[in-house]
């Protein structure tokens, strides 16, 4: 059972252009988060996302930036004409459900944003 | 309120313990979560506690829970070089049908050989 994967591991973007960021959950979980880490600082919830639905955007910068999961395939976490400050690492976890007694998140390994 | 709060840095010798602290201010929290942070690397779960517990025990790993305080702290006994990353803890809150992790700022542990 392969672990959280998200792609690409490290993805350079020149000021302006569009970052595209994929996850795609453990095998059985159908609950992706995505957390943003700046250089030097902890995770910050950006949104929580179920197969088809957006639970909770209260974390996402209210422009430019948008989530998805689709019904079929990788979550994906889409920041549109990226800015320097838009640097950092970007994770995602996901996890089975709420209805399991503990639902703790398994993490992938991030993709790291360099703005340049 | 979801703030979660731990030290910025710790620094022990090889061989002695550990203790890493953490405050949190919800006391909703259902689980407590630590995580491990290697350099360049994703977080990897090292235990948790259910709120309802006081204290778990996990080989070097002791957890315990203050809820009255809102303290959560982990213990690492005979700390190795191969522990030196930054510690996450976290907290789980059941809202609105759904569970959802916030993560303290992270503690930076090095170990000195």
């Amino acid at each position: 059972n392969a672990g959280v994967m998200q792609n690409p591991r490290h993805l350079v973007r020149r000021r302006g252009q569009e970052a595209r960021l994929r996850c795609s959950p453990m095998k059985g979980h159908s609950h992706v988060y995505w957390y943003r880490q700046l250089p030097e600082e902890g995770l910050k919830f950006m949104v929580y996302l179920q197969k088809e639905n957006i639970i909770d955007e209260s974390g996402m910068p209210k422009e430019r930036f948008s989530a998805e999961f689709p019904k079929e395939g990788p979550s994906i976490l889409r920041i549109q004409q990226v800015v320097r400050g838009d640097s950092a690492a970007y994770f995602c976890a996901s996890s089975p459900g709420v209805r399991q007694p503990n639902t703790e998140a398994f993490f992938g390994q991030g993709t790291r944003l360099t703005v340049v | 309120g979801e703030d979660v709060e731990q030290s910025l840095f710790l620094s022990v010798r090889e061989g002695d313990s550990s203790v890493i602290n953490c405050t949190y201010t919800d006391s909703s929290s259902t689980y407590l979560y630590w995580y491990k942070q290697e350099p360049g690397a994703g977080l990897q779960l090292l235990t948790y506690i259910f709120s309802n517990m006081d204290m778990k025990q996990d080989q070097r790993l002791t957890v315990l829970l203050n809820k009255k305080d809102k303290h959560l702290s982990l213990r690492i006994a005979d700390t190795q070089t191969g522990d030196s990353a930054i510690y996450f803890c976290a907290e789980t809150l059941s809202s609105g049908g759904y569970q959802k992790v916030t993560f303290g700022t992270g503690t930076k542990l090095q170990v000195i050989p």
